[in-house]
């Protein structure tokens, strides 16, 4: 299976400000997803990143909220924008591969203070 | 009604205890089904994978799927401290969209 590099793995950020989450893959995936897991809570998927096309947000997340860039096959970085408290959880990226496989990040860990 | 109702838990077992994690799930579409563990401070690692009904082992864990009832387990055998974590049932449908449960945080005293 892949192996994700996710950073940075936890940051406190001020109110107002932004925060861009990298995500390296050792290999080439079409699919990439980023979710939000927020504290005792399960995965929620943000959206769905192809290389060459416009991320597809779900219902509830917005690109001026969240952008996101997916420069090649192996690269995908998630902006939390203008952040408040509300948007301190764990931000994970994911990716599919082969038959079974996604994998996860180890996940970024925001607070917003 | 979320689409995957997973038993929040938290479950506290003793070491060697047999742990049931159950799902339902109510749209017929989804086809393959996953139970994930998560450690603290950790990403999701998939567990077990199973796309039909009927049961798959694989070693101390075996998962279930029934799916005229709409139901999912994961069984743990022999349970240890080390499977201590958040364990989340996963359904993709065949748009590759995974739907997770709300996660079952399991605690194994030694």
């Amino acid at each position: 299976s892949a192996v994700i590099s996710q950073k940075p793995s936890r940051d406190i950020c001020q109110r107002g400000t932004s925060l861009t989450i990298q995500c390296q893959v050792d290999s080439q995936v079409t699919m990439m997803f980023w979710y939000r897991q927020q504290p005792g809570q399960s995965l929620t998927l943000i959206a769905t990143a192809n290389q060459g096309s416009e991320a597809t947000y779900e219902s509830g997340f917005v690109i001026d909220k969240f952008p996101i860039s997916r420069p090649n096959l192996t690269f995908s970085t998630l902006t939390v924008s203008n952040m408040s408290p509300e948007d301190s959880s764990i931000y994970l990226c994911s990716v599919l591969t082969g038959e079974y496989g996604y994998t996860f990040g180890s996940g970024t860990r925001l607070t917003v203070v | 009604q979320k689409e995957v109702e997973q038993d929040p838990g938290p479950l506290s077992v003793p070491e060697g205890a047999i742990v049931s994690l159950n799902c339902t799930y109510s749209n017929s579409a989804f086809q393959y089904f996953m139970w994930y563990r998560q450690y603290s401070r950790k990403g999701p690692e998939l567990l077990m994978y199973t796309y039909s009904s009927g049961n798959k082992e694989d070693g101390r864990f075996t998962a279930q799927v029934d799916k005229s009832s709409k139901y999912i387990s994961l069984f743990i055998r022999d349970s240890q401290p080390s499977d201590s974590a958040t364990y989340l049932c996963a359904i993709r449908n065949a748009g590759n969209m995974l739907t997770f449960g709300g996660g079952t945080r399991l605690m194994v005293k030694p």
